[in-house]
């Protein structure tokens, strides 16, 4: 049963401090996306990669946000300095590409819940 | 700006009953449409999707309408559940840009007994 793994599932952490979260997407998936979950705006989209290359970074705030794939099987999400406002369930997210008309279907992980004091 | 709006925060329906979840989208340029659906503590998991070039798309007890002049869709659930109590996300993916999807902000749906 493949699935797309996210760790921690839980966070807790003081205003300041740096998380990271990791995504291990399903094995052979070339399209990574990282969404974050917010009672006001629902899924709001982050970051995502195409066969490990960034495509779209437009919804990240830059100067506290950071998304790579330092390989296939892994994904990371980075904030540093993190902030209260930064609370939020953030959700990975791994697909196939289409090569023709449509999307693909894209299979979530459990998400990550992150609390910033 | 939100471009896909799910206007009902929350739902409530009879079991045995037919459940209808609205989506409206601003953006013409969409031309893929999805709904997932997610419970507690887990990841949304796709239900079901629809080109813009059809208006209808049925699998089992769902079916998803698809109104292009209206920037309209809906999901039908019938008969409704108790397991389909969940959240609903519509979901709509830009010509051009494949597999990125922009989400709505969900409708929370109570199936009761």
């Amino acid at each position: 049963d493949a699935r797309v793994t996210q760790t921690p599932r839980h966070k807790v952490t003081e205003m300041g401090q740096e998380v990271t979260m990791r995504c291990q997407p399903i094995l052979g998936h070339n399209t990574v996306f990282w969404y974050r979950q917010t009672m006001m705006q629902g899924l709001e989209l982050l970051a995502y990669f195409r066969n490990r290359a960034p495509l779209d970074d437009s919804g990240m705030p830059k100067d506290r946000f950071s998304a790579e794939m330092p390989d296939a099987t892994l994904a990371t999400l980075k904030i540093q300095p993190s902030e209260p406002r930064d609370s939020a369930v953030y959700f990975c997210a791994s697909g196939l590409a289409p090569t023709g008309a449509g999307a693909n279907v894209l299979t979530f992980g459990a998400g990550s819940r992150l609390t910033v004091l | 700006d939100q471009q896909v709006k799910q206007n009902s925060p929350s739902l409530s329906v009879q079991e045995g009953r037919i459940s209808i979840l609205n989506c409206d989208y601003t953006n013409s340029m969409f031309d893929y449409f999805l709904w997932y659906k997610k419970y507690p503590a887990e990841g949304p998991t796709f239900l079901i999707s629809i080109s813009s070039i059809k208006d209808k798309n049925e699998d089992g007890r769902f079916t998803v309408f698809l109104n292009k002049s209206a920037k309209h869709l809906s999901l039908h659930i019938v008969p409704s559940q108790p397991g389909d109590s969940a959240v609903y996300f519509c979901a709509a993916k830009r010509a051009g840009t494949a597999s990125k999807l922009t989400f709505g902000t969900g409708t929370r749906l109570q199936v009761t007994l």
